[in-house]
């Protein structure tokens, strides 16, 4: 099974600043990786695939870069509304598996 | 509009069975594969177990294997997962997902989930 690693366990930021994610996977997985964000009391929802591609309708505010093993993902100018939980995961091998995620809160 | 509308959730005595069901409306349901994915309370994400669009793929996490069961109805556009032989640690709210395609196995559409509370 593929472990991913997700840094820092908590984020603390100011509204405006940037925040930068990290993921870590126990095997190269090229870039068969994910973001999804989570609010308290909803369902996740995705943010970025393919390692970089945005979902429908995301911000460009949001970015995901690397491939293999390490993985990267920065909104550029955090706002309100996304101060969440954020998860990766890996979709290269089964099981799929995530990250335990980074909860990013107000500074 | 993609809608997924889980049920069947609800509380069981331990070693007992569920059968939860997802309803999908707003997209091409027999050419997409399916996938759910569980979070206990207060816990992280938990893949569970992906099934292929016409059900001949069906992926399952370890802690699962065995005691659950992954099915479609293509003709009734809806997912199911038989849970058998639960355990408290299944307890959770469980997720249907739709994949982004069927070779990108990131899940870009999810339902509300339906609580699965396993205790005596």
């Amino acid at each position: 099974e593929i472990v991913i690693t997700q840094s820092p366990a908590t984020l603390s930021v100011s509204p405006g600043e940037r925040a930068t994610l990290s993921c870590r996977a126990s095997q190269n997985v090229n870039n068969n990786f994910a973001w999804y964000q989570q609010k308290p009391g909803q369902a996740p929802r995705l943010l970025i695939y393919g390692a970089s591609t945005r979902a429908t309708g995301l911000p460009a505010r949001f970015s995901g870069s690397g491939s293999g093993t390490e993985f990267t993902l920065t909104i550029s100018s955090l706002q309100s509304g996304d101060f969440a939980i954020y998860y990766c995961q890996q979709y290269n091998n089964w099981p799929r598996t995530f990250g335990q995620g980074t909860k990013v809160e107000i500074k | 509009e993609v809608q997924l509308l889980e049920s069947g959730g609800g509380l069981v005595q331990p070693g007992g069975s569920l059968r939860l069901s997802c309803a999908a409306s707003g997209f091409t349901f027999s050419t997409i594969a399916m996938t759910w994915v569980r979070q206990a309370p207060g816990k992280g994400l938990e893949w569970v177990s992906t099934l292929t669009d016409g059900g001949g793929g069906k992926y399952y996490a370890d802690s699962v294997k065995g005691r659950f069961t992954i099915s479609r109805d293509n003709s009734k556009s809806t997912l199911y997962l038989q849970l058998n032989t639960l355990r408290a640690e299944d307890t959770a709210v469980y997720y249907c997902a739709k994949d982004v395609t069927n070779f990108v196995g990131a899940t870009d559409y999810w339902g509300q989930g339906t609580l699965v509370t396993v205790s005596s």
